[in-house]
């Protein structure tokens, strides 16, 4: 499985848009990138996933670079309800048995 | 669509006991994974179900067990409990297995071991 590489927090303002970086190095050809977001004592909960360039939802972009050794998710405008852990995973299409593993994350701070 | 629901929802145990977490899949979801989850450790897999089959186990003592029935509800057992085991234990369910596939997270068992 790709090793995944992520800042261990970060801190924005208000409005401001927040760009996280995950490195995935040793990604393999059939592994899809995919970012969850976890608010305390709660179970994570997806927001986009990728395989490479640009995907957009109502929530995030997620921008993959042509040799998909890094993705970027993007949060446009964030406010104070974005506080959270932000953790990227790498895993495997279609292959059983394949654990999908989550690292550390990165936990972003949001202030008025 | 009912989400993932697990049972109970918080837990007291005293050391050396043993306990059963249950985990309700969303409905047509044939996957369901376990994570226990520490302030120390962060999220840890613990196994994968899929079709009543374990696929795949995480790196933890074989205390911790699991199983799924046919219609896909889950239930993981923890023996000897130890203090360590205190933790929040989340399942989460998809419609298959792979990395393609979105994982539905549950509210999670906050179990306390005393």
């Amino acid at each position: 499985l790709a090793k995944t590489t992520q800042p261990i927090s970060m801190d924005s303002y208000e409005g401001q848009e927040v760009n996280i970086t995950c490195s995935h190095n040793n990604i393999a050809t059939n592994d899809y990138i995919t970012w969850y977001q976890q608010f305390p004592s709660q179970g994570p909960r997806f927001i986009i996933q990728g395989y490479k360039t640009k995907v957009t939802n109502e929530v995030a972009s997620l921008f993959i670079p042509a040799d998909r050794k890094s993705s970027t998710l993007s949060l446009p405008r964030v406010s104070l309800s974005d506080t959270a852990v932000y953790y990227c995973l790498v895993g495997p299409a279609n292959q059983a048995g394949t654990a999908l593993i989550f690292g550390k994350g990165t936990t972003l701070s949001v202030s008025s | 669509k009912a989400g993932v629901t697990q049972t109970p929802r918080y837990l007291i145990k005293t050391r050396g006991q043993q306990v059963t977490l249950s985990c309700s899949p969303i409905s047509g979801h044939r996957s369901v994974s376990w994570y226990q989850q520490t302030p120390g450790q962060g999220l840890q897999f613990l196994f994968e179900y899929f079709s009543e089959t374990q696929r795949n186990k995480g790196n933890f003592p074989g205390r911790f067990s699991g199983r799924q029935f046919s219609n896909s509800r889950s239930e993981m057992n923890v023996s000897t409990l130890e203090l360590g085991d205190s933790a929040l234990y989340l399942c989460a369910s998809s419609l298959g297995t792979g990395g393609q596939f979105e994982q539905f997270f549950g509210p999670g068992t906050r179990l306390t071991v005393l």
